[in-house]
């Protein structure tokens, strides 16, 4: 089936640092999404992004995260600066009309140490 | 409180047994229920799914079965089979959100042979 890739599968990174995690969605897909989920803990939104723009964001998604897709290439999460609490697997989405099925990648591990 | 509930965090059942996967919801907005099942080291893969307009939907081995006046759902798979062992996550949206899922904490399923 479709494939969504995740790269890296696991970053560790210095509190403080800026992190950069990139996703390749679907080729066709127009829907991107970034979900988070802390070890134990269910998977939580964070952010949906469609047209160049961001469209939802939850209360997770702080100041510090901004997300982009230039010019059709990786969808990116960016975190700057990284906290503590930012170490968790993120998984990026994507789907073709939004309320369809969303696939998912296999997550990046954050650690910020 | 916990949007999505999944009632066990654990399911171990036989080989040949029908396993059954519980989950209740607080939002009476949300309208599509979707399972996903999620092996170690992959992200999550949409298994089945099912729109509150309906009372159940069958797909191969796997049926949901939903109550809208409850406000739960159940996820059966027949005939269970070692490679079923997963974790499943039972989520929920509603129309007006353009693919924004709320997860349950997820069953990990144990099928023994």
């Amino acid at each position: 089936g479709p494939k969504v890739l995740q790269i890296p599968s696991h970053q560790i990174i210095d509190m403080g640092q800026m992190v950069t995690l990139n996703c390749d969605p679907v080729s066709n897909h127009l829907y991107f999404y970034w979900y988070k989920q802390i070890l134990g803990q269910q998977m939580e939104f964070l952010v949906n992004f469609y047209n160049g723009k961001v469209m939802e964001k939850s209360k997770l998604f702080k100041d510090q995260f901004s997300v982009e897709r230039p010019d059709g290439s990786y969808f990116t999460l960016k975190i700057q600066p990284t906290a503590l609490e930012d170490s968790a697997v993120y998984f990026c989405a994507s789907s073709f009309l939004g309320v369809d099925t969303l696939y998912f990648g296999a997550g990046t591990r954050l650690s910020v140490l | 409180q916990q949007q999505v509930r999944q009632s066990s965090q654990s399911l171990t059942v036989w080989e040949g047994e029908t396993a059954i996967l519980n989950c209740s919801y607080e939002n009476s907005a949300f309208d599509y229920f979707p399972w996903y099942q999620q092996f170690p080291g992959e992200g999550p893969a949409l298994l089945i799914a099912i729109r509150s307009v309906s009372d159940k939907k069958e797909d191969g081995r796997f049926t949901i079965f939903f109550n809208k006046r409850e406000k739960n759902l159940s996820l059966h798979i027949k005939d269970s089979q070692p490679g079923d062992s997963a974790t499943y996550f039972c989520a929920a949206s509603s129309n007006t959100n353009t693919g924004k899922l709320t997860f349950g904490d997820g069953t990990v399923l144990t099928v023994k042979p």
